[in-house]
């Protein structure tokens, strides 16, 4: 079935570096995919979305990039702080054009912010 | 300011018993759904919905029920035919398209049976 996965579980990041985080998607006909960042025992928030039309999309911090050829989709922040330390999640928007979203989640990974 | 509220934050429950948790947005979206979220897992869909009184099944909805009779609620309910409840539940409201497909998400609410 399709699906949406991430390389790494646990990404650890020393504070004022850059911080990569990578997902891989099997739908090639996606055409909307989102970042999330959750906090132990919160819901999830919304960082930065991207559609199949772009290659790259740039945030506060954050970039996502989207490589289509291989179904790959990153996300780049810069300059990681403490408060970056959470799990992060991509999903791919499953839903049919004029209806309701329908995401599928990857499993996540735990970005750790050390001093 | 505008937002998701789930309630209760904690609850706990005896086997055999049913729960039901709520979900109020004053966004004014009309989508609204409900995703359960295990430990060391990512976001599984149980139920949406695009309007009122209308819902669909998402990928894991047995042992679940939901209605829709409000634009702003969206109540779900764990039945005891659920054999695994012990989980995190969050609600989600998002605008449909040609809008954004950004799903909000609320505080979650963290359910487990005794």
């Amino acid at each position: 079935g399709e699906s949406v996965g991430l390389h790494l579980p646990t990404l650890s990041v020393q504070e004022g570096d850059n911080s990569i985080i990578n997902c891989a998607y099997s739908n090639s006909a996606s055409d909307y995919f989102i970042w999330y960042k959750q906090e132990s025992g919160k819901g999830p928030q919304f960082i930065i979305d991207i559609r199949s039309n772009m290659d790259k999309r740039q945030g506060q911090r954050v970039t996502v990039l989207l490589n289509k050829t291989v179904k790959h989709l990153s996300l780049q922040i810069a300059a990681t702080q403490p408060g970056d330390s959470a799990v992060y999640f991509c999903a791919e928007n499953r839903g049919e054009a004029g209806t309701a979203s329908k995401l599928t989640f990857g499993t996540g990974t735990r970005l750790q912010v050390t001093l | 300011d505008g937002g998701i509220t789930q309630s209760p934050k904690y609850l706990f429950r005896k086997e055999g018993q049913n729960v039901t948790l709520s979900c109020e947005q004053n966004l004014n979206h009309d989508a609204m759904y409900w995703y359960r979220q295990d430990p060391g897992q990512g976001l599984r869909l149980i139920y949406y919905s695009q309007i009122v009184n209308d819902f669909q099944k998402g990928d894991i909805a047995e042992g679940y029920s939901v209605s829709r009779e409000k634009k702003e609620s969206f109540p779900l309910t764990v039945t005891s035919a659920q054999k695994n409840p012990t989980a995190f539940y969050l609600c989600a409201s998002s605008r449909i398209p040609p809008g954004a497909n950004v799903l909000t998400f609320g505080a979650g609410s963290r359910l487990t049976v005794l």
